[in-house]
């Protein structure tokens, strides 16, 4: 059975940095991509990147470019999420996901429980 | 302002069919497939359809999906109060070079 058992929620200052981790288990760490979603309280759901574990490849949404940065580790099957210069608007429930598909038709069969990131002073 | 384009609420009445609408453009939904996810409150999301209209195993017959240019759409029959959730449609977006999502129905059932 696939699981992704994300780490615990956490409470960040505004200008630092968090790093929330996915460890994998049930199937094949290599065969699949990691992508990571966010959602705001009460808000929609927003695509942040991806990693190909298998190659090392990762791939940002535009506007987190530079701020964020996704790692995979083949040896533990656990994928992270680090978002840094955080501020009030980063507050919200961070999930991991498997990401099926192709690259260019990708969907998310299974995910995290979600992780609760919340920025404040 | 989400890329894809989704009514923000809907409401049906017990065993009825409710049709959840997902509009986009010819970078996202009209060259690239479309998935659907059901969010219940609280949990995370949970995949219903991939591929415009395969889905999943142990997904009930009674979710399904269609594709149609550059819209999409997600009807559910038989509609039941488990039914009650948020639903979301994501592609894949060309000219972002992103994964795209509506910005979610929520679903009531009456």
């Amino acid at each position: 059975q696939v699981q992704l058992v994300q780490s615990g929620a956490e409470v960040k200052k505004p200008g630092s940095s968090v790093k929330v981790s996915c460890e994998t288990s049930g199937a094949s760490f290599n065969d699949y991509t990691i992508t990571w979603v966010r959602q705001a309280p009460g808000q929609g759901l927003e695509w942040l990147g991806r990693v190909i574990p298998l190659l090392g490849i990762t791939h940002y949404a535009l506007k987190f470019r530079g701020r964020v940065t996704i790692t995979a580790d083949r040896s533990t099957g656990t994928a992270s999420l680090e978002l840094t210069r955080l501020n009030s608007e980063d507050t919200a429930f961070y999930y991991c996901a498997r990401g099926s598909g192709s690259w260019y038709n990708p969907y998310f069969d299974f995910w995290g429980q979600g992780t609760l990131i919340t920025v404040s002073s | 302002q989400s890329v894809l384009t989704q009514p923000p609420s809907l409401s049906a009445a017990t065993g009825q069919k409710v049709t959840v609408s997902c509009s986009g453009s010819s970078s996202n939904i009209g060259s690239n497939h479309v998935s659907w996810y059901q969010q219940l409150p609280g949990v995370a999301p949970k995949l219903l359809i991939y591929a415009n209209e395969e889905r999943p195993s142990g997904i009930p017959d009674r979710f399904s999906g269609s594709k149609s240019g550059t819209s999409a759409t997600l009807a559910i029959t038989g509609l039941q109060t488990g039914d009650e959730a948020t639903y979301y449609c994501e592609a894949w977006d060309n000219n972002l070079s992103a994964v795209v999502f509506g910005g979610g129905t929520k679903v009531a059932v009456l």
